[in-house]
């Protein structure tokens, strides 16, 4: 059974780093048929991917966000890491981990996705 | 950039059938999937590869994909379909994977 669990801070200052994890059972990281992707969703809003990384530890960031995100993984762990620096309140949102499904290259889809966290910024 | 551009509603009685399109250029060329997102839930993958249904998806859903359009079509639609729905095209030129979303409301 696959299953991806998102866990971080509730709650975050503005200017503060966000760091949040993903904790993935049922596939390994190793799998080069699969990856993890950060996506996001503010209230009432659509979803925004944020950021990928495979097995070869490729990544790959939004461009918007490119120079607040970090994200890395840790396969004996089963966990992937999500960075974003100097948060505001326009970050405001669930933010969701996602199984990315390589079944030919260049197209990706998710199949399975966590239940999401809020992520609240306030001072 | 690719941009995927959804309606922001759909409207269908119940019993009817819904089509919720996905526009984008050449999109036809592309592979789409659509995702359903319930209030309060993670969204769920419904369609893949523009018309294959994952294990446990109704066949009353299914997906076509040509020109300019891909379109998700739901079939004997129950109140249970009340949902968000977004298509998602990954592609290199865009770090957009996904349209903006359609609220499907059941009369």
């Amino acid at each position: 059974q696959v299953t991806l669990k998102e866990s971080g801070p509730v709650l975050v200052k503005p200017t503060e780093t966000l760091t949040l994890t993903c904790t993935v059972s049922g596939f390994s990281l190793s799998n080069a048929r699969m990856g993890v992707s950060w996506i996001r969703q503010p209230p009432g809003k659509a979803l925004e991917w944020l950021a990928h990384i495979f097995s070869n530890d490729e990544k790959s960031y939004s461009t918007s966000l490119k120079s607040r995100l970090t994200i890395s993984k840790d396969t004996s762990k089963s966990q992937v890491v999500l960075t974003m620096t100097n948060m505001d309140p326009v970050d405001t949102a669930t933010y969701y981990c996602a199984r990315i499904r390589i079944a030919v290259a260049g197209v990706y889809y998710f199949d399975y996705w966590g239940q999401g966290t809020l992520v609240t910024v306030s001072s | 950039s690719y941009v995927l551009t959804q309606p922001p509603s759909v409207s269908v009685a119940p019993g009817k059938t819904a089509r919720i399109t996905c526009g984008g250029n050449n999109i036809g060329s592309k592979s789409v999937h659509w995702y359903q997102q319930k209030p309060g839930q993670a969204p769920v993958l419904v369609i893949y590869y523009d018309s294959d249904r994952p294990s446990g998806i109704p066949e009353r859903f299914s997906g076509s994909n040509s020109g300019n359009t891909a379109t998700l079509t739901i079939s004997r639609v129950e109140a249970g379909d009340e949902a968000d729905y977004y298509c998602q095209v990954w592609d290199s030129s865009s770090d957009h994977p996904f349209g903006g979303g359609t609220k499907l409301t059941v009369l």
